[in-house]
């Protein structure tokens, strides 16, 4: 089982959907989580981090459930601009090294 | 502040010729990365450099060398290339050890062709 994994999609909604992903990760000792964004041919950027109470940031909700071992990413009200490539990242409490998803991709279209 | 800078930006080389990619950052991070990426295999990191003064070997080191030269800056260096080592090429830097919620910040990428 990969460490990190997601669905890779990708994901066709239309403009103003809700749509929600899902990543699972296998390490139970992992203590901090993030989505980070990827532009086509760009560099991946922070999106926000994933706190154990939940947390929303405007359109974006994260969500951790320790219990299972997954986090979730909610997008409300979907805009063109959404389209990407949204990665799962995780990491392990003491260690210099996150793990990364390979990625889900979001088409929003009009 | 420019964040993290890496150049080049595209660079064509043929079968065993060698190259330096140069990486640096602004923003006093004592973690630097170097990772590639391809098609279907996602972000794999190939070389990390925990604090200034150390380099360690990630998951995809073979064919490659780094080079911690101060707390700014971190190369990576093909010595032979190989048409397996065209890929895009990402350096990022972290606050590790400072804040537990540490973030990676991402230069824009250098993309290798390997003839």
């Amino acid at each position: 089982r990969k460490e990190v994994e997601q669905d890779p999609g990708p994901f066709n909604v239309p403009e103003g959907a809700t749509v929600a992903f899902n990543c699972t990760y296998s390490n139970s000792a992992s203590q901090s989580f993030f989505w980070y964004r990827q532009d086509c041919r760009k560099e991946p950027k922070l999106l926000m981090s994933v706190y154990s109470s939940g947390n929303e940031d405007g359109r974006f909700t994260a969500q951790l459930n320790r219990a299972s071992q997954y986090i979730s990413l909610l997008i409300r009200d979907s805009k063109l601009s959404d389209s990407a490539t949204y990665l799962c990242v995780v990491s392990r409490g003491g260690s210099y090294i996150p793990t990364f998803g390979r990625g889900t991709s979001l088409i929003v279209h009009p | 502040n420019a964040g993290v800078t890496q150049t080049p930006k595209f660079q064509v080389l043929k079968t065993g010729q060698s190259m330096t990619l140069q990486c640096a950052q602004d923003m006093n991070h004592n973690s630097m990365y170097w990772y590639r990426q391809d098609p279907g295999m996602g972000l794999r990191l190939i070389y990390y450099s925990a604090s200034e003064g150390t380099t360690d070997k990630g998951e995809v080191p073979n064919g490659y060398n780094v080079s911690r030269l101060n707390k700014r800056e971190f190369s990576l260096r093909l010595e032979s290339a190989a048409p397996s080592q065209t890929s895009v090429y990402f350096c990022a830097s972290s606050d590790f050890g400072r804040n537990i919620q540490e973030t990676q910040y991402f230069g824009p990428g250098t993309r290798l062709l390997v003839l």
